[in-house]
This record gives C-alpha cells, structure tokens and sequence, in this order.
C-alpha cells in the first residue's frame, strides 16, 4: 500500500513570495490534515477535509493560508505571501476513520528568506 | 484536549536500559490517545494507540504505553533500548468537540540512546 505522497520536500523562497504544497493521501482515506511543524515544537493542526469539505480550520491564518481537496483525493496547501515565520516543516497526513491514527507523509520544509 | 505535556524535552538512556517517556493530557471528555516517532527528515509514525479497552498498550519495536484516566497520563516504556531508538516521540490526543475531532500533539521529547 502506498503511503501518504508529499511534495515538493524542500522549498526555499523570499518573503512575500508564494507558495504551493501538495499532498497525496493513501487510497480509501477520507479525512486529510494539513500540520505545520516548527524547529523543536510539535505538529500543530491547521486544516482537516473530510472527503473535499473543510470540517476544522480554525487555526489557518486565512489572510495568508489557503487549502483546497478538490474530488476529495489529492490536496494542495497555498501561502501567499508568505512571512519569515512561516519557515516550517508542512506535513500532510491521512486517516481512514475520522479521530483515529493518522500516517504521515514526508513533509516539505519550507525556508523563507 | 485543551492541552498535551510532555514534561521531558530531552531524555538521555544507555542502550538496553529500560525508559519512560511521560505524557499528560488534559480534557474533560474520552479521548483517544496515540503516540508516534518521528525520525530526522521524516515524518511521523504510529507506534501505539489506545481506542478502548485494555489500558496497557503494546506497540511496534518493543515499546508500550499505559492509559491512566484517573491521572490523564499516557507514558510510553521500553524495557531496553538500543541505539536505533534514538529520535523524536510526540504524544497526541483525539477528542470530539463540538462535532469535531480535534487532535493535538505535545511538543515532543527528543530521546538519546548513548552506547
């Protein structure tokens, strides 16, 4: 079975500039998440799709962040423009039951210079 | 989970000693509870969960994880490590609120197995 497909896995751009993420869930998962992971802190939560609805983006700053799940399969996450914090691992995840274990894909690391 | 701690940022054990890596959590509704590894440029994998149950979990690579629901603990052992242990270990918390699964990770304990 193939694992949860990220790319690109590094990314390196000037503030203000804009970026795309994309993500490819394992097949038959409905529930996609988008993490943002800084150096030395824990994966935080910025989206979840349930199939190609948005069911919690609470904590994507939406003036900057936009993410989309169109067909309810492959996923793509869009900075624009993007700031200095925002230099960050990005992961994506899958679950097949809503609430239960998640698998990651390899993340892309982002640099904002 | 309105919060995950994981109280030791970084644990240093000899190889095949045992360790305990801590987890605390704190929600006043059930949750699931999961812990994962996470190894340089990679992302992060199960090593054990707790849906329901039993409380003593048993997970890959040799490593379990006890639920506590009195104590909202959920710590993480090994009886004996060895040197390919060695990464980042993030517990997590699933809860419903308001409709919604919310999951929250802690923010990780870096284990060093040294030889």
């Amino acid at each position: 079975e193939a694992g949860v497909a990220q790319s690109p896995r590094y990314k390196i751009i000037e503030k203000r500039q804009s970026v795309a993420f994309w993500c490819n869930p394992i097949s038959g998962h409905a529930t996609l998440y988008w993490y943002q992971q800084i150096l030395g802190q824990g994966p935080k939560l910025l989206i979840q799709f349930q199939n190609n609805g948005v069911v919690d983006d609470s904590q994507l700053p939406k003036d900057r962040f936009s993410a989309e799940r169109l067909k309810g399969v492959d996923s793509t996450l869009k900075i624009q423009p993007a700031k200095l914090e925002d230099s960050a691992v990005y992961l994506c995840a899958s679950s097949l039951v809503w609430g239960y274990e998640q698998y990651f894909g390899p993340g892309t690391r982002l640099t904002v210079t | 989970a309105q919060s995950v701690t994981q109280l030791d940022s970084q644990v240093p054990v000899f190889e095949e000693a045992p360790v305990e890596l801590r987890c605390n959590y704190s929600s006043s509704v059930s949750v699931y509870l999961f812990w994962y590894v996470q190894y340089p440029n990679q992302g992060l994998q199960l090593l054990l969960k707790y849906l329901s149950g039993s409380t003593l979990v048993k997970g890959i690579n040799g490593f379990e994880a006890e639920f506590n629901k009195s104590q909202t603990s959920f710590h993480l052992r090994k009886p004996s490590v060895h040197i390919s242990d060695t990464a980042e270990y993030f517990c997590a918390v699933s809860e419903l609120f308001s409709g919604t699964y919310k999951y929250i990770f802690g923010t990780g304990t870096r284990l060093k197995v040294l030889a």
